[in-house]
């Protein structure tokens, strides 16, 4: 868990305006992924990807977008196109193929103002 | 896709008492369940997980059962304590890695 961190802690956002969420993690991990929780409920999957160049959709992946230009790095722009962004934004990452086990960063909580 | 689901939302059980979340899952592929406890604006931490070649699997008080045919699992928490309140959750794998999330427990442990 400590070799993934994300910043900024809590982020404010006004109405139209894209952001951008940043996860690092320095486990040599393959794959990243970005989850959103929101208040009550269970994490849903946003994007995951694999590999470095190569990134998938999750469940409800509109109105974000990644890159994966580094393996260390997996940013997360939550653009104006999504319509609720308020939540609590989670990355993780798995070590290579033959676990399945996901290592968590603390969190970004985003607000919209 | 994977399905998950979780009972109950919350369970409140007396110190020392023992605790059991339930959860099932719909994709008969999946092989690897974990289980989270989130406190409070913190991230999730895996406290126990199991394979699919695996019924059972303990570590101290915390103990996961699966039930391949009936496609279920459980978290089984052993004389519980104060400290043992958070949100608990279930997972499933799906076939690209990522994990399905049941929707939690909130369990509270009264002293």
């Amino acid at each position: 868990d400590g070799g993934i961190t994300q910043s900024p802690k809590y982020l404010f956002r006004k109405e139209g305006q894209n952001v951008t969420l940043s996860c690092e993690q320095n486990l040599n991990h393959d794959a990243m992924y970005w989850y959103r929780q929101d208040p009550g409920q269970g994490l849903r999957l946003i994007y995951y990807s694999q590999i470095v160049n190569d990134f998938q959709k999750g469940d409800i992946a509109e109105g974000y977008s990644v890159s994966r230009e580094k393996k260390e790095s997996f940013p997360l722009t939550v653009t104006s196109a999504q319509k609720n962004p308020t939540a609590f934004y989670l990355c993780a990452s798995t070590p290579p193929l033959a676990s399945n086990e996901q290592f968590f960063g603390p969190g970004t909580r985003l607000t919209v103002l | 896709g994977e399905n998950v689901e979780q009972h109950p939302s919350t369970l409140s059980v007396q110190e020392g008492d023992s605790a059991v979340i339930k959860c099932t899952y719909s994709d008969s592929a999946s092989n690897y369940f974990p289980w989270y406890k989130q406190e409070l604006g913190k991230r999730p931490q895996l406290i126990i997980d199991i394979r699919s070649n695996v019924g059972e699997k303990k570590d101290q008080r915390i103990a996961v059962t699966l039930n391949k045919t009936a496609k279920h699992f459980s978290l089984h928490i052993t004389e519980t304590q104060p400290e043992d309140s958070a949100v608990y959750f279930c997972a499933a794998n799906t076939g690209r890695r990522a994990l399905t999330f049941g929707s939690g427990t909130r369990l509270q442990v009264q002293p």
